[in-house]
């Protein structure tokens, strides 16, 4: 079974400066997703980013980038110039490449605050 | 486009009875899928429906059901309900089955039980 760790429980981070999310994960499959989650106060589930397990380069959107080692099993987020707007818990999630396996196995989340 | 519906966003029962909880996906998609969301345990996976058939299932007792309509609306049903059983609930849609078929959440229901 494949399992999600983040071992940073909470993080803070200044208002304009950057911080980095680490996630770990164990699969014996070599083709999968994983995905970068965000969970504001309106408790809704948004995606902030997402990486194939078969590209090599790394994704990025906007001010969010990853930094995924594949050999290694890390799947960090860095946000850039962070903003008021990002504080949230952040979850990150694993997906089976297998057509029909949409079941996210989640890490039990890291919680963001941004100071003014 | 509106996005995944979740009703009701609060709910408290008391133990021993039975809840049901409703999700609408976005227009289109034909994947649900619900979870589990508790202080403790985190996020699990209770389980999918696709074309009104259950075609995932997580590790929950029997207790928890679902079922998809013909339109795509999930419910599901937590019967004989225990303290543990409180948390958010959350549903996700997914247009389809593809792989990499990205998943859209709903804001959940925060179920209360007493």
């Amino acid at each position: 079974a494949q399992t999600v760790t983040q071992s940073q429980p909470e993080m803070s981070v200044q208002e304009a400066e950057t911080v980095t999310l680490s996630c770990t994960y164990d699969t014996s499959e070599s083709d999968y997703y994983l995905f970068w989650y965000k969970q504001p106060p309106s408790r809704q589930m948004i995606l902030v980013i997402r990486q194939e397990a078969y590209k090599q380069q790394n994704a990025t959107e906007n001010r969010f980038s990853v930094n995924f080692q594949k050999a290694a099993k890390s799947f960090s987020l860095k946000i850039s110039d962070s903003q008021l707007g990002d504080a949230a818990m952040y979850f990150c999630a694993y997906r089976s490449a297998r057509t029909g396996a949409q079941k996210l196995v989640f890490g039990q989340g890291t919680r963001l605050t941004i100071n003014p | 486009k509106a996005g995944v519906t979740q009703t009701p966003r609060y709910l408290i029962k008391t133990r021993g009875q039975q809840v049901t909880l409703s999700c609408s996906p976005i227009s289109g998609h034909r994947s649900v899928s619900w979870y589990q969301q508790t202080p403790g345990q985190g996020l699990q996976f209770l389980f999918e429906y696709f074309s009104e058939t259950q075609r995932n299932k997580g590790n929950f007792p029997g207790r928890f059901s679902g079922r998809q309509f013909s339109n795509s609306r999930s419910e599901m049903n937590v019967s004989t309900l225990e303290l543990g059983d409180s948390a958010l609930y959350l549903c996700a849609s997914s247009l389809d089955r593809s792989r990499g078929s990205p998943l859209h959440f709903g804001n959940g229901t925060r179920l209360t039980v007493t």
